[in-house]
């Protein structure tokens, strides 16, 4: 599976979007791009994942570059409880061999 | 009506000890895991289990043995604690073994002293 690059740390403004980015130069033409995100002391908790189009949900929303070698998960009003650290995981959509890395500590400040 | 529930959420014992980490989903589905989180944060896939079989075992002592009798249960059992098992464990569960939306436990933090 492919590898992502995600910077160690942001910030983010309460109430503006935060935008987090994800390199994954080698991905291949049937990985798909999954977000999780992990607030402190709790379980991982899926956000969204998409293939090569824009995708929106109740969370987020998930921007795929046309080549798909990176993309940005938009959280578009950040509040105190999106706090957390943010992993962005490329996968088949066959297996299910999670590893995740050391994803992008997000922290919104008031 | 948690979701996805683990028991106990914390565990203190002394190396050398036996313990187990049970662990319950109520969502009807039909994989369920088990992963590890280290000091460093990093979170490690141990198990896969698919309707109550083993598919996924990545290379973990067999000193930890999962145990599913059916499939809306996972325990983990683990003999002769170490020190280095000291991590916190997550139990998750997806809807079938291909799908990759996991939904996650709270976590067992579990100190070896």
């Amino acid at each position: 599976d492919a590898k992502t690059t995600q910077p160690p740390s942001m910030d983010c403004a309460e109430g503006r979007a935060a935008n987090l980015p994800c390199n994954h130069s080698t991905i291949s033409g049937n990985e798909y791009v999954y977000w999780y995100r992990q607030i402190h002391s709790q379980g991982p908790q899926y956000i969204i994942h998409g293939l090569k189009n824009n995708e929106t949900n109740e969370m987020a929303s998930l921007i795929i570059t046309e080549d798909r070698k990176s993309s940005t998960l938009i959280l578009p009003h950040a509040t105190l409880r999106d706090t957390a650290v943010y992993y962005c995981i490329v996968l088949r959509n066959t297996g299910n061999q999670f590893y995740f890395g050391t994803g992008t500590s997000l922290t919104v400040i008031p | 009506d948690t979701a996805v529930s683990q028991t106990p959420k914390y565990l203190v014992t002394q190396m050398g000890n036996d313990k187990s980490i049970k662990c319950e989903q109520n969502l009807g589905h039909d994989t369920m895991y088990w992963y590890k989180q280290d000091s460093k944060k990093f979170l490690k896939i141990m198990f896969s289990y698919n309707n109550k079989e083993l598919i996924i075992n990545e290379t973990v002592p067999n000193r930890f043995s999962p145990k599913s009798p059916d499939k809306a249960h996972l325990n983990l059992h683990i003999n002769s604690l170490e020190l280095g098992d000291s991590a916190v464990y997550f139990c998750a569960s997806s809807q079938d073994v291909g799908a990759n939306v996991l939904t996650f436990g709270a976590g067992s933090r579990l100190t070896v002293l």
